[in-house]
């Protein structure tokens, strides 16, 4: 059964670092590029970060770069996300997620096929 | 960064009825827009790549157009179980970035 399991959340004070990890079964994590999407209450569905199948490329949404970090081990089917100096507007539920591509000619799209049930932060004082 | 806007932001419907729901984009993104459905407690479920290629498994009754800054999902013969939120998400250029979402409800 394909699967995603994220954990790692919690309850922690502005400026204070957490790691997430999801957790991936049921599939080969090194075919697939991995995904993590935020859903908060101010802003719905935020796109975070995304990690190319070996960890060779990297993005991240404006409001995360240089505190967040996206990192995958293929060999324990297990993505991470590190993020440090956290802000109360980085509340909300994190969910990893699996890119499937699907290619006609020389276009390639994009999207993400299987979600995990997300992790809850709340960055409170 | 691309701004993806929805219309309406929520809707009530009956089943049988189709229903549409626009998307979009602050800029061009050709055809690199996708859609997902959403229930309460539930994950998203992927539908819709490429603007108007249906993902497996998801039934013909769901169909999407556009190109460009404009798209439309149409969810024909609305079944009980259409009853969602629905979000649309570019997948032009990073970051991605999701619309705000279009609540069905019953009416």
């Amino acid at each position: 059964q394909v699967q995603l399991v994220e954990s790692g959340g919690g309850v922690v004070q502005p400026g204070t670092s957490l790691r997430l990890s999801c957790a991936a079964s049921g599939f080969t994590l090194s075919s697939f590029v991995m995904h993590w999407v935020r859903h908060t209450p101010g802003r719905g569905l935020e796109w975070v970060a995304a990690i190319w199948f070996d960890g060779e490329e990297e993005h991240y949404v404006d409001s995360v770069k240089g505190r967040f970090s996206i990192s995958r081990d293929n060999s324990k089917k297990t993505v991470y996300l590190q993020m440090n100096s956290l802000r109360a507007e980085d509340t909300g539920i994190y969910s990893c997620a699996r890119q499937l591509g699907y290619c006609s000619g020389e276009t390639c799209y994009q999207g993400m096929d299987v979600w995990g049930q997300g992790t809850a932060v709340t960055v409170s004082s | 960064d691309i701004q993806m806007t929805q219309s309406p932001s929520s809707l009530s419907a009956s089943v049988g009825d189709t229903v549409t729901i626009t998307c979009r984009a602050s800029q061009n993104i050709d055809t690199f827009l996708n859609w997902y459905q959403q229930k309460p407690g539930e994950v998203p479920k992927f539908l819709m790549y490429g603007a108007s290629s249906l993902q497996g498994g998801v039934p013909a009754r769901f169909s999407g157009s556009g190109s460009g800054t404009e798209f439309t999902l149409t969810v024909n013969n609305l079944h009980p179980e259409d009853f969602a939120v629905y979000f649309c998400q570019q997948s032009y250029r990073f970051p991605f970035t999701f619309g705000p979402g279009t609540v069905v409800d019953l009416k």
